[in-house]
């Protein structure tokens, strides 16, 4: 099993729509939660982080966390052609540790 | 906004050379990190690093490597014989709070070894 899965892609939505990415961590001793975004050749870029359950928005951005299903999520609101990128899920576990396990990602496409 | 550096942006090397790759994290940061990414692949934790020394490393971070943080603003990553596969992206992080907090990632050294 992996440790930190992520919904295979590509993932292609019209502009304006909204994008829905998914990643579930196997480690249940994760604490902390990251998506990060990656364009084609540049490194990651944190985008959102979330440490506890629930919600947590930021503009059109949305992460969701369920510890108890392993389970997190990025909404796009409103999804922009701009936002068309490799999706980076991230898990950490601290304390206890300084590591960020990341996931394959997904790759978003916004269609204009 | 401050933001982490890494230089050079491309380095070719010969195989069973040595190469050090170089960043600056932000300037007010004290944990720093490394990564790597092999074309391709996902993004694997490399080492950890705080106060002078390695708070955590990877089965990766084999003795071939080694970091330092040689004066008050660099932090570099060591590779004594490079590997063919040990081409890769590398991307430097940084933050102030350690652990496995926001990581802000630098914009990474592509390494090439032939």
């Amino acid at each position: 099993q992996k440790e930190v899965e992520q919904n295979s892609g590509p993932l292609s939505v019209p502009e304006g729509a909204i994008a829905s990415l998914n990643c579930t961590y196997s480690d249940r001793g994760s604490q902390s939660f990251f998506w990060y975004r990656q364009y084609s050749g540049k490194s990651p870029e944190l985008i959102m982080f979330i440490y506890s359950n629930g919600d947590k928005e930021d503009g059109r951005f949305t992460a969701q966390l369920n510890k108890a299903s392993q389970y997190v999520s990025l909404l796009i609101r409103d999804s922009q052609p701009s936002d068309s990128a490799t999706y980076l899920c991230a898990v950490g576990r601290t304390p206890g540790g300084s590591r960020l396990t990341f996931g394959e990602g997904t790759q978003l496409t916004v269609n204009p | 906004e401050p933001e982490v550096t890494q230089t050079p942006s491309h380095q070719v090397t010969q195989m069973g050379q040595e190469v050090i790759l170089r960043c600056v994290p932000i300037s007010n940061h004290l944990y720093f990190y490394w990564y790597r990414q092999i074309l391709g692949q996902k993004v694997e934790f490399l080492v950890s690093f705080y106060n002078n020394e390695i708070s955590e490393k990877s089965e990766i971070f084999d003795d071939q490597f080694s970091v330092e943080r040689p004066d008050g603003s660099n932090f570099t990553l060591k590779i004594r014989s490079t590997k063919l596969e040990d081409s890769a992206m590398y991307f430097c992080a940084s933050n102030d709070q350690g652990g496995a907090y926001e990581q802000y990632f630098g914009p990474g050294t592509r390494l090439t070894v032939t």
